[in-house]
């Protein structure tokens, strides 16, 4: 069965900090996504890493991934207030083929 | 510019009664799925479908049902409502049959069951 693990589960920053998210996954899947939800909405996009050792950059937001590993990490550097979200990583259900397997998710809330 | 529209955004059912959850894309999207949220539970998969005429299960597909008549459309049916089926629900659809890249996510439906 696969398993999508992120941790921390929850996590509250000062502005200002970094800090890093983990996501392990347990296929042998060559990509991986990441979401944001902010409280009471809907989930959006951020980031599709499409291969192993890919690296996407937006802001103060960046996500990396080790296929080999079966881990991606999404870190935050010098949060802000705006961060503040649930954050999603998600795996092909199947090597190859949505639908997407999510993980628990990971609350941030980023404090003055 | 639409998206994924959901209706309705809140329900209330009593126990047994039977309901559909309306799920529509203008985005010509082949793949569209149902993920119902729970807290400290994430997203989990209902059902998906990768095009008009084809579904499949997900992770809990007990007692909801699907269809893909066309491809705009992806409705979810409580045939018997439950207090577990307590949840927001959410629609996600994405371009593509066998691999997206993105999904795009509807507003939700807040549904509690009495």
């Amino acid at each position: 069965e696969l398993k999508v693990e992120q941790n921390p589960l929850f996590l509250s920053m000062q502005e200002g900090k970094n800090y890093t998210i983990y996501c392990n996954y347990s296929t042998t899947s060559d990509r991986l996504y990441w979401y944001r939800q902010d409280p009471g909405k809907s989930l959006e996009s951020l980031f599709v890493l499409l291969s192993n050792g890919a690296v996407k950059q937006e802001g103060r937001l960046m996500a990396s991934l080790d296929t080999k590993a079966r881990l991606s990490t999404l870190h935050i550097t010098a949060a802000v207030h705006d961060l503040s979200a649930t954050y999603f990583c998600a795996v092909d259900k199947t090597p190859g083929n949505t639908p997407l397997v999510f993980g628990k998710g990971t609350r941030l809330s980023v404090i003055a | 510019n639409a998206g994924v529209t959901q209706t309705p955004k809140f329900q209330v059912l009593k126990t047994g009664q039977s309901m559909t959850l309306q799920c529509a894309q203008d985005m010509n999207h082949e793949y569209m799925s149902w993920y119902r949220q729970d807290p400290g539970m994430g997203l989990r998969l209902i059902h998906y479908s990768v095009g008009a005429g084809i579904t499949d299960q997900g992770e809990v597909p007990n007692g909801y049902n699907v269809s893909r008549s066309t491809t705009e459309d992806f409705p979810l049916r409580l045939l018997s409502a439950a207090p577990s089926q307590t949840s927001v629900y959410f629609c996600a659809s994405g371009s593509g049959a066998k691999r997206v890249e993105k999904l795009f996510f509807g507003s939700g439906t807040q549904l509690s069951v009495l």
